[in-house]
């Protein structure tokens, strides 16, 4: 199984500042073929389900505003919020779908 | 709109049993792939199952094959978790999911439904 990792498990940002949140896979989730990295990031909110903010690493999902960004490719990939607003209150999990299905443990964003 | 709404949910002591559903409405549900996954209290969130388009494959994680069985009825748009041997780790909200027509992310949830294993 490819094992996800995320970093930091948490983080506090103030209003308008940059945030970063790392994810390592175990293995390379890059098919060669396709080109194409399988990891998608989701926004989790509490009490809501998880919404897709970014697939194949970097594609914004539609409506997803563009302060989010996502980039990396092989083992290491990155999701940023270029400008923290207050409602990017979250957890944020990244997940692979090269083989299977799997998540990192998530990563809660606070505004300092 | 797409619309996923999950049911079923509930509290069952260890050993037993549970059905969970699912009803899809606002897309054509035999087009995709449909998943379950599930998220333990206060902890991250793990796939269960999916099951293709037309029912013919079906995949699990490890601890919960043997135990839980995927399905789906496309003429009722439904998607059904049958649980049985239930365990106190197997305690979650439970979401149905649908896969990307792309690929295995998931682009849309429903609101989940509270499974609770205990005594």
């Amino acid at each position: 199984d490819i094992v996800m990792s995320q970093s930091p498990d948490s983080l506090a940002v103030s209003l308008g500042e940059r945030a970063t949140i790392n994810c390592k896979s175990s293995q390379s989730v890059l098919h060669s073929s396709k080109n194409k990295n399988f990891l998608a990031w989701y926004q989790q909110k509490p009490g809501q389900p998880p919404k897709l903010l970014i697939y194949w690493a970097s594609t914004r999902e539609s409506g997803v505003p563009d302060r989010f960004s996502g980039s990396g490719s092989g083992t290491n990939f990155t999701l940023t919020i270029s400008s923290l607003q207050a409602e990017d209150v979250a957890v944020y999990y990244c997940q692979q779908y090269y083989s299977s299905k799997t998540f990192g443990q998530g990563t809660k964003v606070e505004i300092k | 709109e797409v619309q996923l709404v999950e049911s079923g949910g509930g509290l069952v002591q260890p050993g037993g049993s549970l059905r969970l559903s699912c009803a899809a409405s606002g897309f054509t549900f035999s087009s995709y792939w449909i998943s379950w996954v599930r998220q333990a209290p206060g902890k991250g969130l793990e796939w269960v199952a999916n099951i293709k388009q037309d029912g013919s494959e079906t995949y699990y994680v490890d601890s919960v094959k043997g135990r839980f069985t995927i399905s789906r009825d496309n003429a009722k748009n439904s998607l059904y978790l049958q649980m049985n041997s239930l365990r106190a780790e197997d305690t979650a909200v439970y979401y149905c999911a649908r896969d990307s027509a792309e690929a295995g992310f998931f682009d849309y949830w429903g609101q989940g439904t509270l499974v609770t294993v205990s005594s």
